[in-house]
């Protein structure tokens, strides 16, 4: 059965910090997909990154860089320099490539002081 | 390029009545999934529709039903509401199904159960 894992329920930091928020999945297949995903108040999900499972370079965008490690099943998810929009509930989440329908964790929410 | 629109935003329904939900996909999509998401967790699949049939369904009682429609948006329907129906629905669209595509997400509509 597939698996996501976020053991951090709740992070706060002042803003300009860094902040890693964890990730660690299971599978049984050997094609997947992780997703990132952020959800202000609003609601609506908003995609972040997506990572197929044969690919194992990290990716950085801007302030947000992700760290994808086979060996230990996570996909980690860091922000450098937080800033106070930043603020919101990160969901890490994984699919397989018989279809679409993702697996999500139970979120981390992020509180970043001013 | 409008994103993926729900309709209602929020609505009040009492336990034992019926609610339908609407969603309009994004542009260039043809693919529709609706998950549920409780307060203080992660969305939970409930099915999803390609080519206006229920190609995949989770966890999900039969009181959740759905429709595609040829222009490929799509309705979640909710018969004899439980007080625990009480959630987020958020529709997601893509092109196409599996491979990872990447799933976008609605703002969601807020179901309050009374």
């Amino acid at each position: 059965a597939q698996k996501v894992t976020q053991a951090q329920t709740e992070i706060s930091v002042v803003e300009k910090e860094d902040v890693t928020l964890d990730c660690v999945y299971e599978t049984r297949d050997t094609t997947y997909y992780l997703f990132w995903y952020k959800q202000p108040p609003s609601g609506e999900l908003v995609f972040l990154i997506r990572r197929n499972s044969f690919d194992e370079q990290n990716e950085i965008s801007g302030r947000y860089s992700w760290n994808f490690q086979k060996s230990t099943s996570s996909f980690n998810f860091t922000i450098t320099a937080s800033q106070v929009v930043d603020s919101a509930v990160y969901f890490c989440a994984l699919s397989d490539w018989r279809d679409d329908k993702i697996i999500f964790g139970k979120g981390t929410r992020l509180h970043i002081l001013p | 390029d409008a994103g993926v629109t729900q309709s209602p935003t929020h609505l009040i329904k009492t336990r034992g009545q019926q609610v339908t939900l609407r969603c309009s996909p994004k542009s260039g999509h043809d693919t529709v999934s609706w998950y549920q998401q409780a307060l203080g967790q992660g969305p939970q699949f409930i099915f999803q529709y390609y080519e206006e049939e229920e190609r995949q369904r989770g966890n999900f009682p039969d009181r959740f039903s759905g429709h595609q429609f040829p222009n490929y948006s799509s309705e979640l329907n909710v018969n004899a509401l439980w007080l625990g129906d009480s959630a987020l629905y958020l529709c997601a669209s893509s092109h196409g199904t599996g491979n990872g595509n990447t799933i976008y997400f609605g703002e969601g509509s807020w179901l309050t159960v009374v």
